[in-house]
């Protein structure tokens, strides 16, 4: 199975910030990565597809990037509203599909 | 307009069954895969099971094959999943999401359903 390591585990953040996490894959996986966020009690919701799309009505203050085994997920000027938990979503060999452990945002 | 609602969850013994339903709206799931996703108390995301659209095929993570079935019944608009010999580490809610276009991206989520193997 592919292992997704996602860094920071938790991050203390301030409005106005600029945020980037990132996702390790154990092994290439092209571009198959997938971006959700979660907010507590309620289910996740998709960000961005193959690395770089932004979904339909997701702000473009949100961005990522990376292909092969590193990438990146960024939030620019950081708003209330993008206090979450962040994960990232492997498919490159189909099943397992795997996630990063996930990463908290909160205010400082 | 795209909905996934999850029921079936509550508190069962180890070793029990229980039967989770995830009922469609605003889409056809004979011709969409669907997947299963689990969040146990306090933790990250953990991928369960997956039907395809053409729904002869299956897939399950290694923890729960054998003990898990997903099926569906299209006249219902209706997938499930079948949970059989339940274990404590099987507490978790359980989410439904729509995979987008065959593409394993998980476009629309369920609100999800609580599932608590306890004695």
């Amino acid at each position: 199975d592919i292992q997704m390591t996602q860094s920071p585990s938790s991050l203390s953040t301030s409005v106005g910030d600029r945020v980037t996490i990132t996702c390790q894959a154990s092994q290439d996986i092209n571009n198959h990565l997938n971006w959700y966020q979660q907010k507590p009690g309620k289910a996740p919701k998709f960000l961005i597809y193959d690395a770089s799309n932004l979904q339909t009505g997701v702000p473009s203050r949100f961005s990522g990037s990376g292909s092969g085994t590193d990438f990146n997920f960024t939030i620019n000027n950081l708003q209330p509203d993008d206090i979450a938990t962040y994960y990232c979503q492997q498919y490159d060999n189909l099943f397992p599909i795997t996630f990063g452990q996930g990463t908290r945002l909160d205010i400082k | 307009q795209v909905s996934l609602a999850e029921s079936g969850g509550g508190v069962v013994q180890p070793g029990r069954s229980l039967r989770l339903s995830c009922a469609a709206s605003g889409f056809n799931l004979n011709n969409c895969g669907i997947h299963w996703v689990r969040q146990a108390p306090g933790k990250g995301l953990e991928w369960v099971a997956a039907i395809l659209f053409d729904g002869s095929n299956k897939y399950y993570a290694d923890s729960v094959k054998g003990r898990f079935t997903i099926s569906r019944d299209n006249s219902k608009n209706t997938l499930y999943l079948q949970m059989n010999s339940l274990r404590s580490d099987d507490t978790a809610v359980y989410f439904c999401a729509k995979d987008r276009d065959g593409d394993y991206v998980l476009d629309y989520w369920g609100q999800g359903t609580l599932v608590t193997v306890s004695s």
